[in-house]
């Protein structure tokens, strides 16, 4: 079994949808990154998270740390969210466990 | 926060050969790290790369086969020697975690023929 868990593997919407991706781990954790890889390949960072919930624009970040989950939410969904989001966790010696990513396509 | 300037973006290179990557940071940073990442895979990490120290390698990793320089606080290369078709992922730079953010260069996409 992962140590972290990405669901779906693959999403697809339609322009303006509401979108949740999810991430289960089973390690303790001091940290959670949630980010965006364009198909060229870059990597952006959306958010890090330890406890809570974080907002920024459109995306919403949250994280349980009893359940050992997060969420990334997407509102009014745009063919420009095409990409994969990532979850990495961040163990107590700043090292990073990578989820599979998820890979989302918004058709217009 | 840091931005991470990595070349080449991409290259197509022949069996054998090898290839240079760099990254420069627009700050002072004492970790770098360097990724591979395989078609349709996740992130897997090769090595960290301090200042002023030989780099650290994962398991399955080794030196002679990714080289890597750390002469200053703001750069890092990574060479891919002796390459062949598996080499072909998209390697990135990293700085972070430990940080906060963590912040990666554009990545390079490295085809071997």
């Amino acid at each position: 079994k992962n140590e972290v868990e990405q669901s779906p593997q693959n999403l697809t919407a339609q322009e303006g949808e509401f979108i949740t991706i999810n991430c289960s781990y089973s390690v303790g954790i001091s940290a959670l990154h949630w980010l965006q890889q364009h198909p060229g390949g870059g990597i952006v960072s959306l958010f890090m998270l330890s406890s809570g919930k974080k907002k920024h624009g459109r995306l919403i970040a949250t994280i349980n740390i009893q359940e050992k989950h997060s969420s990334l939410h997407i509102t009014a969904s745009h063919p420009r969210d095409s990409a994969v989001y990532i979850c990495a966790v961040e163990d107590s010696n700043y090292q990073l466990i990578w989820g599979a990513g998820t890979k989302l396509i918004i058709k217009p | 926060s840091a931005v991470i300037s990595q070349k080449p973006s991409r290259d197509i290179c022949q069996r054998g050969t090898s290839l240079t990557i760099q990254c420069q940071v627009d700050s002072q940073v004492t970790m770098m790290f360097w990724y591979r990442q395989q078609p349709g895979q996740s992130l897997t990490l090769i090595a960290t790369a301090n200042q002023g120290s030989e780099a650290t390698y994962e398991s399955g990793f080794v030196i002679d086969k990714f080289p890597i320089s750390r002469p200053n606080l703001t750069f890092s290369t990574l060479t891919v020697s002796n390459m062949s078709p598996e080499d072909s992922s998209i390697y990135l730079c990293s700085v972070g975690p430990g940080r906060g953010e963590l912040f990666f260069g554009e990545g390079s996409r490295l085809t071997v023929l």
